[in-house]
């Protein structure tokens, strides 16, 4: 079964530093990559996926991520935190071929606390 | 436009009891996902929906978990006899279609508190 694993429960940084947090999957086959993220009494939102070509992917608010599939990872960056990236952060899979049903898997989030 | 939402935004019922979630998808979109957020398990995948079909209910906890879809618009999640395991955030989300990859939008969740 596929598993996704973010080893980072809580991080706390001050403003200005560097951010990246860790998503490792188990699985086989091809999938799909994603991370969300939940502001603090907001709903989930999309912050970036990858589905194919450069593993390296932008996403809004100046995040990023590495795909790489040697390691099974997908971790997220951000080269210089604001207070407002305070939230929680998923990283999530799904089956990458199109008769898959979509149904993510996620990982078990990763709380980020920005110091101002 | 409107997103997906989702009713009510809180509740908190006795042990026993029956409740039900509500998820209104975005217009348009056939593809519905129902997941459970718990302290301590993460965001579990429940079950789906592609128009008023669900393929596939072997997410569902336990037999007192039922779900519905009418009309490819709303979705009900039944829980019968609640138990206090079952206290976590409901989320609802739908996207375009069916399959992988297709953005899910995710409602704001229910609240479900067992007493």
């Amino acid at each position: 079964a596929q598993s996704v694993s973010q080893h980072n429960h809580h991080v706390i940084l001050s403003e200005a530093a560097s951010l990246e947090l860790g998503c490792n999957y188990s699985y086989g086959g091809t999938v799909n990559l994603f991370w969300y993220v939940q502001y603090p009494g907001q709903h989930l939102q999309l912050l970036l996926k990858y589905f194919s070509g450069d593993p390296l992917v932008k996403g809004i608010k100046g995040f990023e991520a590495e795909f790489i599939k040697s390691k099974f990872s997908f971790n997220l960056r951000k080269p210089s935190v604001q207070w407002s990236d305070t939230a929680e952060y998923f990283c999530a899979v799904n089956e990458g071929y199109g008769g898959s049903q979509g149904n993510l898997i996620f990982g078990k989030g990763t709380k980020l606390s920005v110091k101002p | 436009g409107a997103g997906v939402s989702q009713s009510p935004s809180n509740k908190v019922t006795e042990k026993g009891k029956d409740v039900e979630l509500r998820c209104d998808p975005i217009s348009g979109h056939t593809a519905l996902y129902w997941y459970r957020q718990s302290l301590g398990q993460g965001l579990e995948f429940l079950i789906y929906f592609q128009g008023n079909s669900a393929p596939d209910k072997s997410g569902l906890p336990s037999d007192r978990f039922s779900a519905e879809r009418t009309g490819g618009s709303v979705s009900t999640l039944t829980i019968q006899r609640t138990q206090q395991e079952d206290s976590a955030v409901y989320l609802c989300a739908s996207s375009r279609q069916r399959g992988d990859s297709y953005e899910q939008y995710f409602g704001p969740g229910t609240r479900l508190t067992v007493t």
